[in-house]
């Protein structure tokens, strides 16, 4: 597609149910981030997939956050049993290759968002 | 933490100065990236420099990088209202797939 897409935009839930948010990155991209930003703050690295090899899980929360990328393309992160505290924007971004490589010259595109609202 | 801060946290001008804004960073990087965000959804790639460069120009926009002090800023000449917005370095390390935020400067261009 011709930028990275994510949905839904907007996600209200109750506490203690699960949640799903989706990501399309853009095509051909092999580096996929997804980030958490709480109101008014930076952003929060949560994981990274790159190609086939294992994603960097080192940012995820808890337990209760889990992301997979499905056939190299489209990555699903899930909050399970959520809670008032993982109300924020969840953003993800792609890259075509890898950032901090040897070439370094890489940049990320970011999707709109999905804005979590837990009650 | 290897993040970027950036200076000040918030800044309000008039339209047609120059707004400046620094981050500073506490590991060697590969490479430094400005971006910015509008009402907070996502983030739009601005500049990238990389650490060999000092300085580099796109449009009304300069960044300089110093190596020495972990510094860079960002210069936004003749600002227009529509500049409004929060704006992010991004410190990129050396083989890490990582990208490290600070917690940006909220810009406001009055008109």
């Amino acid at each position: 597609g011709a930028g990275v897409s994510q949905s839904p935009s907007n996600k209200v839930t109750e506490k203690g149910k699960d949640v799903e948010l989706r990501c399309d990155p853009i095509s051909g991209h092999t580096a996929l981030y997804w980030y958490r930003q709480s109101l008014g703050q930076g952003l929060e690295f949560l994981i990274y997939f790159q190609g086939n090899s294992a994603p960097d899980k080192s940012g995820l929360p808890s337990d209760r956050f889990s992301a997979e990328r499905t056939g190299g393309s489209v990555s699903t992160l899930t909050i399970q049993r959520t809670q008032q505290e993982d109300s924020a924007v969840y953003l993800c971004a792609s890259s075509l290759v890898v950032a901090g490589g040897p070439s370094g010259t890489d940049t990320q595109y970011f999707g709109p968002g999905t804005r979590l609202t837990v009650l | 933490s290897q993040q970027g801060e950036e200076d000040p946290q918030a800044l309000s001008i008039q339209e047609g100065e120059n707004a400046t804004m620094n981050c500073s960073y506490k590991t060697s990087i590969n490479n430094l990236q400005w971006y910015r965000q509008n009402s907070g959804r996502g983030l739009v790639h601005l500049i990238l420099i990389r650490s060999n460069e000092r300085e580099k120009h796109s449009g009304r926009l300069r960044v300089t990088l110093d190596t020495s002090k972990k510094s860079s800023s960002l210069l936004i000449t003749a600002s227009r209202a529509a500049d409004t917005a929060s704006y992010f370095c991004a410190t990129v390390l050396y083989n890490f797939n990582k990208f490290y935020f600070g917690s940006g400067t909220k810009l406001n261009v009055k008109p």
